[in-house]
């Protein structure tokens, strides 16, 4: 059982390049989030999803973007890369909105944009 | 707005002692969800612990136990007999119940545990 897939796990990008990191899930979990961990600090949340084709806007979504086409799919898109999104990002997902269903993570990607 | 708070940046333990790392949590809300994950140095996010604002008991797990003190806005976790496998980042988080980001968790910064052998 695989669980959360996270690729690539590091990346290098130039100042003004794309990528997309992909997350891929084989739970048939419905809830799926993008979290961004920058040094000395906690996970702050990008996007979420609660389902295919339903996204929204986290806490910091500026510079990104998010499709969900499938329930086991939740890419994250980074258009026009900047130093100030160097940071390891993580997706995660979760069974049920039941309170205590936790969340589910990748291992990480660790992006560098210089 | 929800805010979770770990004052201890980092904390060091004798291997096979006890630890207890602080967490302290700021809600309105009177039902709400409190986490702890552990993240090694290889990077993963591992969940160890849930706690219920209405959960009577303490939740344990295995060596891990948490400390729920819920007028003080306290969630401590209790690991015993520390192993050095136990050295890692330990992140205390909260269940939004309330607002759009559908079971989003509010993270705090992290205590960073090194058990010494």
């Amino acid at each position: 059982n695989a669980g959360v897939t996270q690729t690539p796990k590091f990346r290098i990008l130039k100042i003004g390049q794309s990528m997309t990191l992909q997350c891929a899930q084989d739970m048939n979990h419905n809830y799926m989030y993008w979290y961004r961990q920058d040094p000395g600090m906690g996970l702050k949340l990008i996007y979420y999803s609660v389902g295919a084709g339903i996204t929204d806007k986290g806490e910091v979504p500026n510079g990104y973007n998010v499709s969900r086409s499938t329930t086991e799919d939740f890419p994250l898109r980074l258009e026009l890369a900047a130093p100030s999104q160097t940071s390891v990002y993580f997706c995660a997902s979760r069974w049920t909105e039941q309170m205590n269903s936790p969340l589910h993570f990748g291992n990480g990607t660790r992006l560098t944009v210089t | 707005a929800q805010k979770i708070t770990q004052t201890q940046p980092g904390m060091f333990v004798q291997e096979k002692e006890a630890v207890t790392l602080d967490c302290t949590y700021d809600t309105s809300d009177q039902s709400y969800g409190l986490f702890w994950y552990k993240q090694p140095s290889s990077g993963e996010m591992i969940f160890l612990i849930y706690q219920g604002s209405y959960d009577e008991q303490n939740a344990t797990e295995g060596r891990y136990s948490l400390n729920f003190q819920k007028a003080r806005k306290s969630a401590n976790l209790v690991i015993s007999a520390s192993q050095l496998g136990d050295s890692a980042m330990y992140f205390c988080a909260m269940r939004e119940v309330w607002g759009g980001s559908q079971g989003n968790l509010i993270f705090g910064k992290g205590t960073k545990l090194s058990v010494k052998p």
